[in-house]
């Protein structure tokens, strides 16, 4: 069964440091999506993507916070100038569709802020 | 405001006992629902969907879950737990372009 693909599993950044986390969404899908897992917390969306641009955002995700899909099949989310409070889990998604579809999850990068 | 409820934070049953898993949500539309389950250190796997339909929805693993919208509930069951059942479980109301989640409820299984 296709999967969703994230690199790298751990990522350990110095503050203030620019980090990039990478996804390969599964190859028939058209909406990619980025979430974030604080230890302990609930999973929070941060963002949706389809046809190249984001089509929502939440809160948490401010001009830190870029995406992009710079190929056919990557989704990097970026987080410029990380702060120790960006340490989380991170996921990425992909669905077909909207609304009723499913959204398929990566096993997640674990971002360390040191 | 959309949004989902799991009043159990943290669940212990007994191997072979049964299990139901509470979810609540808040949403003005037909929702579509999920629940999603997380073992340590993994990703969050689907384990059933519900967006039209029967009320009743079968899942893999042997859950299941029942929509009731009086109650705006989406509970999971599982008639006899395995000791692999242990892990997170979220519930999630898609709302068209986001999914919201629950807090999630911890289960732990003891022999």
């Amino acid at each position: 069964e296709p999967e969703v693909t994230q690199t790298p599993s751990h990522q350990v950044t110095q503050m203030g440091q620019e980090v990039i986390l990478r996804c390969v969404p599964i190859s028939n899908h058209l909406y990619f999506y980025w979430y974030r897992q604080i230890l302990g917390q609930k999973v929070e969306f941060l963002v949706s993507f389809y046809n190249n641009e984001i089509s929502e955002k939440s809160e948490i995700f401010d001009d830190q916070f870029s995406v992009e899909r710079p190929d056919g099949s990557n989704f990097t989310l970026k987080i410029r100038s990380t702060k120790l409070e960006d340490s989380a889990m991170y996921f990425c998604a992909s669905s077909r569709d909207t609304s009723n579809q499913p959204q398929h999850f990566g096993d997640g990068t674990r971002l360390s802020i040191l | 405001a959309q949004s989902v409820t799991q009043p159990d934070i943290h669940i212990t049953v007994s191997e072979g006992a049964s299990l139901e898993l509470r979810c609540n949500y808040s949403y003005g539309a037909t929702p579509y629902l999920f629940w999603y389950v997380q073992s340590p250190g993994q990703g969050l796997q689907l384990l059933l969907k519900y967006f039209s339909g029967d009320t009743l929805v079968q899942g893999i693993k042997g859950f299941e879950a029942e929509f009731k919208r009086s109650q705006s509930s989406f509970n999971l069951r599982k008639p006899s737990v395995h000791w692999s059942d242990a892990a997170e479980y979220f519930c999630a109301v898609n709302t068209g372009n986001q999914f919201y989640f629950g807090t999630g409820t911890s289960l732990t299984v003891i022999p």
